[in-house]
């Protein structure tokens, strides 16, 4: 079975600064995908960088990174630069990698605010 | 480009009627896969289709049942509802499976 684990229910962070929200995952499929979405209060799912488990390189979309550790399996989103716009629940999930392993498997979720 | 199209965005039902949400994918996608999120449960997976066909299918019990037309467009259907059953329920579609873009959802109040 895949595992997603948050274990940051909230945080805080001033604005302009960076912020590590945490992630680690558990499956037993050698290829898989790994994302992470932002979700403000409106509800809509976010799409915001997507690691596979083959990329050699850390993925990286604008202010987003991911730090991907596979040996360590978590994959942690890095925002640079927060923005008070950035205050919302961010998700980790992943996909496996069979066809009917192919939904999304949703952590719990980080809260983050930011601060002015 | 349109994104993914979820209606209606708010809907409040009765306890033991039953419920039909509709989703337009993307242009072009033909999966389309569609998630329960609850405070208490978080965001759990219903089901998913591909070219009109269930592929996969979360653990739900068979109240629940979806469909997707040739056009890809898809509905889930929620019959006999019970109070448990108010969550937002968000669609999600998809092209290669490397990317998923999500509705705005649609909040559902069971009363």
């Amino acid at each position: 079975a895949q595992k997603i684990t948050q274990t940051q229910p909230g945080m805080f962070v001033q604005e302009k600064e960076a912020v590590t929200l945490d992630c680690t995952y558990d499956t037993s499929d050698q290829s898989y995908g790994l994302f992470w979405y932002k979700q403000p209060s409106s509800g809509e799912m976010i799409f915001l960088i997507y690691q596979g488990s083959y990329d050699e390189q850390n993925a990286t979309e604008g202010r987003y990174s991911l730090n991907f550790q596979k040996a360590r399996k978590s994959a942690n989103l890095v925002i640079s630069a927060s923005q008070l716009g950035d205050s919302a629940m961010y998700f980790c999930a992943m996909r496996g990698g069979d066809t009917g392993r192919r939904a999304l498997t949703f952590g719990s979720g980080t809260r983050l605010q930011v601060q002015p | 480009k349109a994104g993914v199209t979820q209606t209606p965005r708010y809907l409040i039902k009765t306890r033991g009627q039953q419920v039909t949400l509709s989703c337009s994918p993307i242009s072009g996608h033909r999966s389309v896969s569609w998630y329960q999120q609850t405070p208490g449960q978080g965001l759990q997976f219903l089901f998913e289709y591909f070219s009109e066909t269930q592929r996969n299918k979360g653990n739900f019990p068979g109240r629940f049942s979806g469909r997707q037309f040739s056009n890809s467009r898809s509905e889930m259907n929620v019959s006999t509802l019970e109070l448990g059953d108010s969550a937002l329920y968000l669609c999600a579609s998809s092209l290669t499976g490397d990317g998923y873009t999500f509705g705005s959802g649609t909040r559902l109040t069971v009363v």
